[in-house]
């Protein structure tokens, strides 16, 4: 079945820096791929996905890039806050009716 | 996308005993799922809840521990039976919405204590 890794497993960047999160995935046949924020004692929130027959997605500070030839996607956040410190996970799925597979998640702390 | 309540939303429970936790969604959906994350961990995937059948379960999760109703496209139950304090997790519901430009939502939460 899928599995997908996920790096780094903590993040700490100053504010106004750019935060890197990666992640692979095993599956060539999964062609969804969202991004999620969970902040503490709160559900995952989507902040980005983006599916197989693109390259790259942008959303103001949040980009996501996909390379179906690696098996790996990440996502980039520019000009970070210190809201953006919270839990992000990847996940994979095979279709829109197939189950997500999580990442390991990777915590993100934005120093003020 | 899909409304999601999910109750209740934390409980404290005896070792030994069962809890249901109720998801419902305010429109129809063919795919319910049941997630568990344990604390400070990722969401992992307990089974597919699928109307008038038997759920899907992952491996290392069995029916006997986690016995999951769907009575209709709306509604799903999870039981989580006979605890033990490594039980104490948050259990999600998520539901798959939308059909070209699909994404999945997740209900709020139980924040399950077993002690």
């Amino acid at each position: 079945g899928e599995n997908v890794e996920q790096h780094p497993s903590t993040l700490s960047v100053q504010e106004g820096d750019s935060a890197v999160i990666k992640c692979t995935y095993s599956d060539s046949a999964s062609n969804y791929f969202p991004w999620y924020k969970q902040e503490l004692g709160k559900r995952p929130q989507l902040i980005i996905d983006i599916r197989s027959n693109v390259g790259e997605k942008k959303d103001q500070r949040i980009a996501v890039t996909l390379n179906k030839t690696a098996k790996h996607f990440s996502l980039h956040i520019t000009e970070t806050q210190p809201e953006d410190s919270a839990v992000y996970f990847c996940a994979a799925s095979i279709t829109g009716f197939q189950k997500l597979v999580f990442g390991t998640g990777t915590r993100l702390l934005v120093s003020p | 996308s899909a409304v999601i309540s999910q109750k209740p939303s934390r409980d404290i429970c005896q070792r030994g005993t069962s809890l249901t936790i109720q998801c419902q969604v305010d429109s129809q959906v063919t795919m319910m799922f049941w997630y568990r994350q344990q604390p400070g961990q990722s969401l992992t995937l307990i089974a597919t809840a699928n109307q008038g059948s038997e759920a899907t379960y992952e491996s290392g999760f069995v029916i006997d521990k986690f016995p999951i109703s769907r009575p209709n496209l709306t509604f799903s139950t999870l039981t989580v039976s006979n605890m033990s304090p490594e039980d104490s997790s948050i259990y999600l519901c998520s539901v798959v919405t939308g059909l070209g430009n699909y994404g999945y939502t997740f209900g709020s939460g139980t924040r399950l204590t077993v002690v």
